[in-house]
């Protein structure tokens, strides 16, 4: 059973400080893994989608990484706004089989992070 | 291009009552998957579906069940409501079923 797991659950930084949001996961056979934003009382905001054959992808100030073998992604994000304040989750998806079973997402809890002015 | 919406925002309900929450997904997509969300549990897979068809299903009791119509807008139902069900309840589209999912606003669900 895939777990994925985000530490810490909660972050404050000062504005304008690069940061790293980590992500593990136990099952290493994943077709991608996907970042999303929550703000509060909303839905989620995908951010970036990573396939497995894939090492990192970038938008904007957001850089996300994945190495498989170690069942790890990180989300980068450069220069923190206030306006980044929200919940970070990821979720990733499992190889595929045949069948198309076993291929739900497979969320994290996420990190709350908090951007002081 | 419209997002995902989904009706009610918004629903209070007393147990045992029943509900039925909709979801319409970005137009050209043909898969909808359903999310609970709660504080405690985070956020758990409910079921997908695809060309009107089931394609998976999360550990959730048999009082939770789903459909998909032709034009690929999707309704949840949940019988015999408990107070754990009070959650906010996700629907996310997507063009296939491995594609980046884009979630609507989600329906609170409050159960007294």
């Amino acid at each position: 059973k895939q777990e994925v797991t985000q530490i810490p659950a909660a972050l404050s930084v000062p504005e304008g400080e690069n940061l790293v949001l980590n992500c593990s996961f136990t099952d290493s056979a994943i077709y991608n893994l996907q970042w999303f934003r929550q703000d509060p009382g909303k839905g989620l905001t995908s951010l970036l989608l990573i396939q497995s054959s894939q090492r990192e992808q970038t938008s904007g100030r957001l850089n996300a990484s994945l190495d498989k073998s170690s069942g790890r992604s990180t989300l980068y994000i450069a220069a923190s706004q206030p306006g980044d304040s929200a919940t970070y989750l990821c979720a990733v998806r499992r190889a595929r089989a045949n069948t198309g079973a076993n291929s739900k997402l497979t969320f994290g809890k996420g990190i709350t992070l908090s951007v002081r002015p | 291009k419209a997002g995902v919406t989904q009706t009610p925002r918004y629903l209070i309900k007393t147990r045992g009552q029943q509900v039925t929450l909709s979801c319409s997904p970005i137009s050209g997509h043909r898969s909808v998957s359903w999310y609970q969300q709660t504080p405690g549990q985070g956020l758990q897979f409910l079921f997908e579906y695809f060309s009107e068809t089931q394609r998976n299903k999360g550990n959730f009791p048999g009082r939770f069940s789903g459909r998909q119509f032709s034009n690929s807008r999707s309704e949840m139902n949940v019988s015999t409501l408990e107070l754990g069900d009070s959650a906010l309840y996700l629907c996310a589209s997507s063009l296939g079923t491995v594609d980046t999912q884009y979630f609507g606003p989600g329906t609170r669900l409050t159960v007294l």
